[in-house]
């Protein structure tokens, strides 16, 4: 089966710095994804890690260990503008279909 | 733009008319996937294409979805006999397949919002 676990909402302050977690049981993993939706819209690509470690990409940053099913995305500087859904995907099979999680709600906070 | 595009945009129906969606992938990608999303939920996986075969179908998918990729390029996704439960956004992405330094990353577009009265 597929589970991937992420906190519902989570609030912060514009400036600071917010971490999300997901947790992933899954049966095949080619990859781990994260996309940012705002309501209303498509996801759009954040991120995408297939080794254990830290992938930078300007203000987010993704970590991934696979062998603790763990991954979390890091927001830094934080905007107004960044207040969204996240969503953590895993890539399995050969066709390489995702499986989400059921996403976070960020709140960013004057 | 390049990116996919997705046709409606939005549609009211009557419970138990049929639907017909259309998606038009990244002009060079040979993947194309379906997936539904209900509102505060993740997308949920419905069926893929590479090319114009479908390779993959969810147990999501009843009998009376229907979906195609006839010449590989655009697909149609047709949802007959539309049930309330079938309310929903239904998101369209496209990709490359995974090669060694290559990601295989989905992009997806706008999606239709279907409701069913």
């Amino acid at each position: 089966g597929q589970n991937i676990d992420q906190p519902t909402e989570m609030t912060a302050t514009e400036g600071a710095i917010v971490q999300i977690n997901c947790t992933y049981q899954t049966s095949g993993f080619n990859g781990l994804f994260w996309y940012q939706q705002h309501a209303g819209e498509a996801p759009t690509f954040l991120s995408y890690n297939v080794l254990d470690g830290l992938e930078e990409k300007g203000r987010f940053s993704s970590f991934l260990s696979r062998s603790k099913g763990y991954s979390y995305l890091l927001l830094k500087e934080l905007q107004m503008k960044d207040s969204a859904s996240y969503l953590c995907a895993v890539s399995y099979n050969a066709g390489n279909m995702l499986t989400f999680g059921g996403g976070t709600r960020l709140m960013v906070k004057p | 733009d390049t990116g996919v595009s997705q046709d409606p945009r939005h549609k009211i129906t009557k419970r138990g008319q049929n639907v017909t969606f259309r998606c038009d992938p990244i002009s060079e990608h040979n993947r194309l996937y379906w997936y539904r999303q209900t509102l505060g939920q993740g997308p949920e996986f419905l069926t893929y294409f590479q090319n114009e075969a479908q390779l993959e179908k969810s147990r999501l998918l009843s009998d009376r979805f229907s979906a195609e990729r006839p010449k590989g390029s655009f697909s149609t996704l047709e949802i007959q006999r539309t049930e309330q439960g079938d309310s929903a956004m239904y998101l369209c992405a496209s990709s490359l397949p995974r090669l060694a330094g290559r990601e295989d990353t989905q992009y997806f577009g706008p999606g239709t919002r279907l409701t069913v009265l």
